[in-house]
């Protein structure tokens, strides 16, 4: 499967733990993107990475969230002190910078704060 | 500043029947638009695109018209299919100020046997 990958597929933590999401981008694909799904809504930005450079953020991304892609391959979204408020489907999108630039959707981790 | 929404939050057609989504969108400089289908507990699926410069685009099955007049964007199904059953989002894109997708709440379309 050459698609893009995320795990775990499924969280379940206690509120205040922290937990890490990993995301493999399509192989070729130099751009990756953090969103976040809650129930009923379209995906909403988080922030994106340019090989490892990350380039934008949202002010959704609260100080408790860190995203890093070291390698300019996978990334790593973490979320210290998690919150129930932070229950919601992460999903991870990459594309290709000069390639038509449509952004192709992990199955997503879906994190459940109790 | 950036919106999408969508005029229909679901749609029932039977199996056969034509489908039409439709979306608005209030970002007169947005310069590509997506549809992606999600299916229950999946990540958004690429359906079709269509940039600024362009009204029609067609795939399989699928045509998406954008009418930057009035800053409207409709996914045309053809022949629809069980298979087709899923929530419907449509995406905006301003290139200028990045790479980030604005999404619209979703359509959900129901496909009847």
């Amino acid at each position: 499967d050459t698609g893009v990958s995320q795990n775990p597929r499924h969280k379940i933590t206690k509120r205040g733990q922290n937990v890490t999401f990993r995301c493999d981008p399509i192989s070729e694909h130099n751009r990756l993107y953090w969103y976040r799904q809650t129930l009923g809504q379209g995906p909403e930005f988080l922030t994106y990475f340019q090989n490892e450079a990350q380039l934008e953020k949202s002010r959704l991304l609260s100080d408790r969230f860190s995203a890093e892609r070291p390698k300019g391959s996978f990334s790593t979204l973490e979320i210290q002190r998690t919150e129930q408020g932070d229950s919601a489907m992460y999903l991870c999108a990459s594309s290709h910078a000069g390639a038509g630039e449509t952004q192709y959707f992990g199955p997503g981790t879906r994190l459940l704060v109790l | 500043g950036e919106s999408v929404g969508l005029h229909l939050p679901t749609l029932s057609v039977q199996e056969g029947d034509n489908s039409i989504i439709n979306c608005a969108y209030s970002n007169s400089a947005s310069d590509y638009f997506i549809w992606y289908k999600q299916e229950s507990g999946k990540g958004p699926q690429f359906i079709i695109d269509i940039r600024s410069n362009m009204d029609k685009r067609q795939g399989q099955r699928v045509t998406v018209l954008l009418n930057k007049t009035v800053k409207h964007l409709s996914l045309q199904i053809a022949a629809t299919q069980p298979g087709d059953s899923a929530v419907y989002f449509c995406a905006e894109n301003v290139r200028e100020y990045g790479n980030k997708l604005v999404f619209g709440a979703g359509t959900i379309l129901r496909v009847k046997s």
